[in-house]
Formats: structure tokens, sequence, C-alpha cells
């Protein structure tokens, strides 16, 4: 298994423009999450998805947006990018709650630059 | 609301001598807590985990974490540091709906010779 994989692993953007980042995991998770991480915090959560078709927002929703259309697959948009979306953003999969509760796997990153 | 403190935002030990990062935690149901490290630009893994059975947990790389629900604490602790484990490490737990995790801000622990 791959786990879960990001792209891209590094990103500039201009203010104003949008781009998408890639998740999936192979892991059959119904599960999903995108956190963001600025440096010397931790992560916060952006959206979340409980399964294919259902996502829901998290503590940082504003200037995201996201859509699950299959299993695999949680696209994470950010649309008209601002210098305060310039962090490190990871998404993560676990699966249904229940023993042991609430364990995620964690994609290695996106390094995102807003300038 | 579930919320996490971590009381140290760095540490720094000799190399060969013990850890301890501390954490206090914040919930309204049972939680789960879990430990999680991240090394310098990676994604983060799980170190251990608690989930309502045994109050003394052992995880990877000689990390352990002691459950103290009178305390609401659950600190880090490895007999014997060794450079591999300078790192980030992060206490997390389980707000119970949706395995949503909540995040401490993190603790750097430094390992000097």
């Amino acid at each position: 298994n791959a786990g879960v994989t990001q792209t891209p692993k590094f990103r500039i953007l201009k203010i104003g423009q949008s781009m998408t980042l890639q998740c999936t995991q192979d892991m059959n998770h119904n599960y999903m999450y995108w956190y963001r991480q600025d440096p010397g915090m931790g992560l916060k959560l952006i959206y979340y998805s409980v399964g294919a078709g259902i996502t829901d927002k998290g503590e940082v929703p504003n200037g995201y947006n996201v859509s699950r259309s299959t299993t695999e697959d949680f696209p994470l948009r950010l649309e008209l990018a601002a210098p305060s979306q310039t962090s490190v953003y990871f998404c993560a999969s676990s699966y249904l709650p229940g023993p042991p509760r609430g364990e995620q796997y964690f994609g290695p990153g996106t390094r995102l630059t807003v300038t | 609301a579930q919320s996490v403190t971590q009381l140290d935002s760095h540490v720094s030990v000799s190399e060969g001598t013990p850890v301890l990062l501390r954490c206090n935690y914040s919930s309204s149901y049972s939680p789960s807590l879990f430990w999680y490290v991240q090394h310098p630009n990676k994604g983060l893994q799980l170190l251990l985990k608690y989930t309502s059975a045994a109050t003394l947990v052992k995880g990877i790389n000689g990390f352990e974490a002691e459950f103290k629900k009178s305390e609401t604490s659950f600190h880090l602790t490895k007999p014997s540091a060794h450079m591999s484990d300078a790192a980030e490490y992060f206490c997390v737990v389980n707000t119970g709906t949706a395995s949503k995790l909540t995040f401490g801000t993190g603790t750097r622990l430094q390992v000097t010779l």
C-alpha cells in the first residue's frame, strides 16, 4: 500500500490564483481530512469527509472548497489565493470510528507559498 | 469541547538521558489520546495511542505514555534519548465525532551530545 499520497510537494502561487491540492488513499478508508499547519503551530482542520459525497467544515474552512466523488480521492481547492493561505497542507485518512478510535494516517504534505 | 495543552514548547536533553514531554487534555467524553512525531520537513507518524484499554501505553522507538484521568494528563516519556529522537511532538485528542482530532501546539525536542 502507498498509504496517503499528496501532490504537489511544493507550489508557489501568486495572489488571486487558484489551485487544487490532490490527495489519494489506497486503504479503503471512509474518513478523510485536510489540515493546515502554520509555523510553530499544531494542525488545524480545514474540511473533512465521512464518505463519498459527504463533506463538512472543520475549524478553518474559509477560502477553501472540497469534494469527495470517490472513496480514494479528496481534493482541496483554493480559490483566489491569499498570503494568509501560505502554509503546509496535510491530508489524512482513517477507518470508521471504533477501537482504536481516531487514528489517522497522514500524507507527506504540500508546502504552499502565496506571494 | 476538547482541547490539548502541551506545557513545553521546547525541551532540550542530552543523549542518553530521560525524555519527558508533558500534555494535559480536556474532554467531555472518555477520550482517545495520541502522540504523533514530525521529523523536519516530513509528515506525521503515530508514536502511540490510548483508547481506554491499559493506562500505560507503549509505542514505537522506546516511547511510552501514561494516561492519568485524575490529573487529565498524558505525558510522553523515554528512558534514554537518542539523537534521532530530535523532532516535533504533538499530543492529540479525538473529539469523538467523525474521528476529528484536536492537536496541541507541539513540543520541539532537541537532543545534544
